[in-house]
């Protein structure tokens, strides 16, 4: 049991540039979501997904899109990447209700220069 | 709005000394109360959760629905619980929300 694989683990981008953050689970969780980690901001949802074929925005999800074709992979989409995206991405996934744990990739570090 | 607030960003304790990390949220209704640790180079984990009354790795949380707390605390720290400390809330939508996190530091 791989849990949640996050591809890639570093990337740096230019301003403009767009690139697609991965994210697998092979546990058949229904849900699914993005945050990404800044010092001194904690975490904060990006987007989510409960499921194939749905997805709906966090707190801060602008600049990005995602999608849910499949079960198991989750990816991230940066359109037009800016430095103020420059941040540590994880992907989240959990199998129920609200009450149950999530379990997180091992994140991507991210610079926009 | 919804919110979670840990209202320390560092915390620096002796080992063995008692440690408690500090968690206030903002919510309607009764939210879902969690929280998440983070060691040095491995993956954001569940510590624990409200609905378990668990106690993990000699952790508690107690929730005070008057103050709109769920502490964390340990009677006896030890250098192994030095990590990055989350405290997350969720209400009825699927959106966990997380605090800015508490780094503890337990010092020898």
């Amino acid at each position: 049991n791989a849990g949640v694989t996050q591809t890639p683990k570093f990337q740096v981008l230019k301003t403009g540039q767009s690139m697609t953050l991965q994210c697998a689970q092979d546990m058949n969780h229904e849900y699914m979501s993005w945050y990404r980690q800044d010092p001194g901001m904690g975490l904060r949802l990006i987007h989510y997904s409960v499921g194939a074929g749905i997805t709906d925005q966090g707190e801060v999800p602008n600049g990005y899109n995602v999608s849910r074709s499949t079960t198991e992979d989750f990816p991230l989409r940066l359109l037009s990447a800016a430095p103020s995206q420059t941040s540590v991405y994880f992907c989240a996934s959990r199998k129920g209700g609200i009450n149950e744990k999530l379990f997180f990739g091992s994140g991507t570090q991210l610079s926009v220069l | 709005a919804q919110r979670v607030t840990q209202p320390e960003k560092l915390l620096s304790v002796f080992k063995g000394a008692p440690v408690e990390l500090k968690c206030n949220y903002s919510y309607s209704g009764s939210p879902e109360l969690f929280w998440y640790v983070q060691y040095s180079r491995q993956r954001l984990q569940l510590l624990l959760r409200h609905i378990s009354r668990e106690s993990i790795k000699g952790f508690t949380a107690d929730l005070n629905k008057g103050e709109t707390s769920f502490h964390l605390k340990k009677p006896f720290a030890q250098e192994e619980d030095s990590a990055m400390y989350y405290c997350a809330a969720q209400g009825g939508s699927e959106k966990l929300v997380f605090g800015k996190g508490t780094k503890l530091t337990v010092n020898p």
